[in-house]
């Protein structure tokens, strides 16, 4: 069972770079995150979606883009990278949006940008 | 709005020692607390859940208490093992609210 699968796991950009950071998950999760992880902030969500066609911003939205066209995949897209989006991104989904359920978490995606 | 607040780490321990990692949360309704932890190189992975007062969860000897008087969902183990080296993230969530908010995690090293 693949659970959530992120790519790539490293990435370096120049500023103003595009990418976009991929996320699928074969659990049938109608919940699908991105989060960014910094050193002494914990986790921060940046969107979410509650289902395919459904998207919505979260904390730290700018910058990111999302589109939920299937219920497996949540891709992430930097439109013009900047260096203080050099992170660590994680991609996370769960079972419905009940507020108890857990979170599975990818790997995470490791961004530098320079 | 909803927010998590944890110790700040390092925390250092010898093997055998007793752990507590404070978790305090500020919420605006009646919160799922949890707990998470991550390993190096490695997403987060659910350690242990609580969804109402005075609940506790735990799992490979780890506790917490959601206490709704004190805000507080303190993490403890009364013996540390080395391979219990990671970061512990403390995590609340809203029914319906579509989001979950993370503590700055606290980092444990346990050492021989």
């Amino acid at each position: 069972n693949a659970g959530v699968t992120q790519t790539p796991k490293f990435q370096v950009l120049k500023t103003g770079q595009s990418m976009t950071l991929q996320c699928a998950q074969d659990m049938n999760h109608e919940y699908m995150s991105w989060y960014r992880q910094d050193p002494g902030m914990g986790l921060r969500l940046i969107h979410y979606s509650v289902g395919a066609g459904i998207t919505d911003q979260g904390e730290v939205p700018n910058g990111y883009n999302v589109s939920r066209s299937t219920t497996e995949d949540f891709p992430l897209r930097l439109l013009s990278a900047a260096p203080s989006q050099t992170s660590v991104y994680f991609c996370a989904s769960s079972y419905n949006t009940q507020g108890a359920e857990k979170l599975f978490f990818g790997s995470g995606t490791q961004l530098s940008v320079l | 709005g909803d927010s998590v607040t944890q110790m700040e780490g390092p925390v250092t321990l010898s093997e055998e020692a007793f752990l507590t990692i404070n978790c305090t949360y500020t919420a605006t309704g009646y919160p799922s607390l949890f707990w998470y932890v991550q390993y190096p190189g490695e997403g987060l992975q659910l350690l242990l859940k609580a969804t109402k007062a005075d609940d506790k969860g735990s799992n490979k000897g780890f506790e917490a208490t959601y206490r709704k008087e004190t805000t507080s969902f303190h993490l403890e183990k009364g013996s540390v093992q080395v391979s219990d080296s990671a970061v512990y993230f403390c995590a609340l969530s809203e029914y319906n609210f579509n989001k979950f908010y993370f503590g700055s995690g606290t980092k444990l090293n346990v050492k021989p």
